[in-house]
């Protein structure tokens, strides 16, 4: 199946700190999705992003298929940010996402 | 429209016990698909259905693993003679036909004394 790799593994932040988080996949993705797990272990869906980008309140991301990479980006970061960040794609003949290992974000009052 | 719901929430067993796990996706979504997630890793898949049909299975899904989907509703997830190397959080998610847009429910947390 595909591979994802997530870097970086941990990050933290100050309040109100810039951040990007990156994920690459080994082939081509007819669909990449970014969750945020929030300390319940609840997977909640941020964006659906095969390619393009988008933009949702002070999170973006974008993706570059045809280099095969992801970019999330948190601005102005709030403590309710903290959490693990996935990145999961799905090949193209391929019915199922496949994650990474995840980045945990840790931001600081 | 209640999300995906999955029960119990918490499961503590012994070992050699036999475990089921209930998901109910969102209606009118035709996909289901668990997944087992580790401490400190990603989730990782273990089947998936369309409708009732079982399409796909993981290695990682042994012979004491089963899962059903009767008239394509609720799944069940039932590990038969359960090892400490199960315990995990057993994650159910839902999407419908189309783009692949997964939704996840709050997770099935197992563990094996």
């Amino acid at each position: 199946g595909i591979q994802v790799e997530q870097s970086p593994p941990d990050l933290i932040l100050q309040e109100g700190a810039n951040s990007t988080l990156r994920c690459n996949f080994s082939d081509s993705v007819n669909n990449l999705q970014w969750f945020h797990q929030n300390p319940w272990g609840q997977l909640i869906n941020l964006f659906y992003i095969p390619s393009g980008t988008k933009q949702n309140g002070r999170l973006s991301a974008t993706t570059v298929a045809t280099e095969r990479y992801s970019l999330l980006y948190i601005s102005s970061s709030q403590t309710t940010d903290s959490g693990v960040y996935f990145c999961a794609s799905e090949g193209l003949n391929d019915y199922k996402l496949s994650f990474g290992a995840g980045t945990t974000v840790t931001v600081r009052a | 429209d209640t999300g995906v719901s999955q029960d119990p929430r918490h499961k503590i067993t012994k070992r050699g016990q036999n475990v089921t796990f209930r998901c109910d996706p969102i209606s009118e979504h035709n996909r289901l698909y668990w997944y087992r997630q580790t401490l400190g890793q990603g989730p990782e898949f273990l089947t998936y259905f369309q409708n009732e049909a079982q399409l796909e299975k993981s290695r990682l899904l042994s012979d004491r693993f089963s899962a059903e989907r009767p008239k394509g509703s609720f799944s069940t997830l039932e590990i038969q003679r359960t090892e400490q190397g199960d315990s995990a959080m057993y994650l159910c998610a839902s999407s419908i036909q189309g783009p692949n847009v997964l939704t996840f429910g709050a997770g099935s947390r197992l563990t094996v004394l």
